[in-house]
């Protein structure tokens, strides 16, 4: 199975802080990187598939960048209710598999 | 507006089984791949399974592939999972899940889950 490493696990920001999330597949998997928001007690919120296609409805200030086995996702200037865990995801090959989360937090 | 509420999530003792369902609307459902997704208590994401349009393709997890079975009934607008041999770490919450329909697998609506315990 195609194991996703994100780092960091944690991070901690401030509101306005431009934050990057990385994501390694162990294999090459193009483009099929898909990126989702968790607040808790809420299901998981689709940013970005496709590596960089944002989501409709999703502020312009999230962004992914990538290809192969190294991914990105930045959000330009923190706002108050960015602060969730993050999740990759690969989608190039079954069994579909997710990053472990990187959950943000308020410095 | 996309609406997906899952049913069926009870404890249930190591060993037994389970059947967890999905009710879909607000969308044409016979034209999506539909996924399970579940998350252990203050865990992350894990992909269970996913089902195309027509019930002709299926894919496991190797951690529930021979004990769960993914199906859908496109005239009742519904998702089903049933579960068998049931394991303590099959406790979780399981999200029913609509696919984007781009190509990849990446879902755009999500129910909000229905939670599975298996203890003795």
């Amino acid at each position: 199975d195609i194991q996703m490493t994100q780092s960091p696990s944690s991070l901690s920001a401030s509101v306005g802080d431009r934050v990057t999330i990385t994501c390694r597949a162990s294999e090459t998997i193009s483009i099929y990187s898909n990126w989702y928001q968790q607040k808790p007690g809420k299901a998981p919120k689709l940013l970005i598939y496709g590596a960089f296609n944002l989501q409709s409805g999703v502020p312009s200030r999230f962004s992914g960048t990538g290809s192969g086995t190294d991914f990105t996702l930045t959000i330009s200037s923190l706002q108050p209710e960015d602060f969730a865990t993050y999740y990759c995801q690969q989608s190039f090959k079954t069994p579909s598999t997710f990053g472990q989360g990187t959950r943000l937090e308020i410095k | 507006e996309v609406q997906l509420v899952e049913s069926g999530g009870v404890v249930v003792q190591p060993g037994g089984s389970l059947r967890l369902s999905c009710a879909a609307s607000g969308f044409t459902f016979d034209d999506y791949t539909m996924h399970w997704v579940r998350q252990a208590p203050g865990k992350g994401l894990e992909w269970v399974s996913l089902i195309s349009w027509d019930g002709g393709s299926t894919y496991y997890a190797d951690s529930v592939r021979g004990r769960f079975t993914i199906s859908r009934d496109n005239n009742k607008n519904s998702l089903y999972l049933q579960m068998k041999s049931l394991r303590t770490e099959d406790t979780a919450l399981y999200y029913c899940a609509k696919d984007l329909g781009s190509s990849g697998w990446s879902m755009d609506d999500w129910g909000q889950g229905t939670l599975v315990t298996v203890s003795s």
